[in-house]
């Protein structure tokens, strides 16, 4: 059981590139979420997915855009990287009826934006 | 809107003492507290957590407290251990709709051997 899978681990981009965050759960979970982490700041959350089809937006979704359209799989894409957009990505996945384990978390995307 | 504070940013303790990490939550409608700890480089792991139909929960060193009148929780490490050096996150949500948990900024605790 690989829980949440995150690729790549880390990547360093030009301004003005694009590339996309994979995330991959194997836990059935219908939620998943993507939050960026800014040296020594809080956890903010970008998008999230109720479910397959279904995406919304979260606290900071500028400059981002999601998919969902399998249970398992939730990217982020980044279409015109910005200095602004370097920072520590992490999704992350939950069940539906409450939170009985809490979130689980991948082990992180490291982005430099030079 | 919705909003998690956090508080101290950084605390440094003694070993054997003990630490509390305080968080004030706007959103009466929020029902389950969780606490993350996450060491240098690696991913927020869950600790402990609590919802709001108990007051207090203990887990062997770790405890969280709730007061929901106040709409804040605590999280108290006894004992500490330097082990128990890390960055610490507490957050608040709903136990419907979207679960989307809301944050806090973050407690880094030194514990100085």
């Amino acid at each position: 059981n690989a829980g949440v899978t995150q690729t790549p681990k880390f990547r360093i981009l030009k301004i003005g590139q694009s590339m996309t965050l994979q995330c991959t759960q194997d836990m059935n979970h219908n939620y998943m979420y993507w939050y960026r982490q800014d040296p020594g700041m809080g956890l903010k959350l970008i998008y999230y997915s109720v479910g397959a089809g279904i995406t919304d937006k979260g606290e900071v979704p500028n400059g981002y855009n999601v998919s969902r359209s399998t249970t398992e799989d939730f990217p982020l894409r980044l279409e015109l990287a910005a200095p602004s957009q370097t920072s520590v990505y992490f999704c992350a996945s939950s069940r539906t009826w409450g939170q009985e384990y809490g979130y689980t978390f991948g082990s992180g995307t490291r982005l430099t934006v030079v | 809107g919705e909003n998690v504070e956090q508080h101290p940013s950084t605390l440094s303790v003694q070993e054997g003492d003990s630490a509390v990490i305080k968080c004030t939550y706007s959103d009466s409608a929020s029902n389950y507290f969780p606490w993350y700890k996450q060491e240098l480089g690696k991913r927020p792991q869950l600790i402990i957590d609590i919802r709001s139909n108990v007051g207090e929960k203990k887990d062997q060193r770790i405890a969280v407290t709730l007061n929901k009148t106040a709409k804040h929780f605590s999280l108290h490490i006894t004992e500490t251990q330097p082990e128990d050096s890390a960055v610490y996150f507490c957050a608040a949500s709903r136990d419907s709709g979207t679960y989307k948990y809301i944050f806090g900024t973050g407690t880094r605790l030194k514990v100085l051997a």
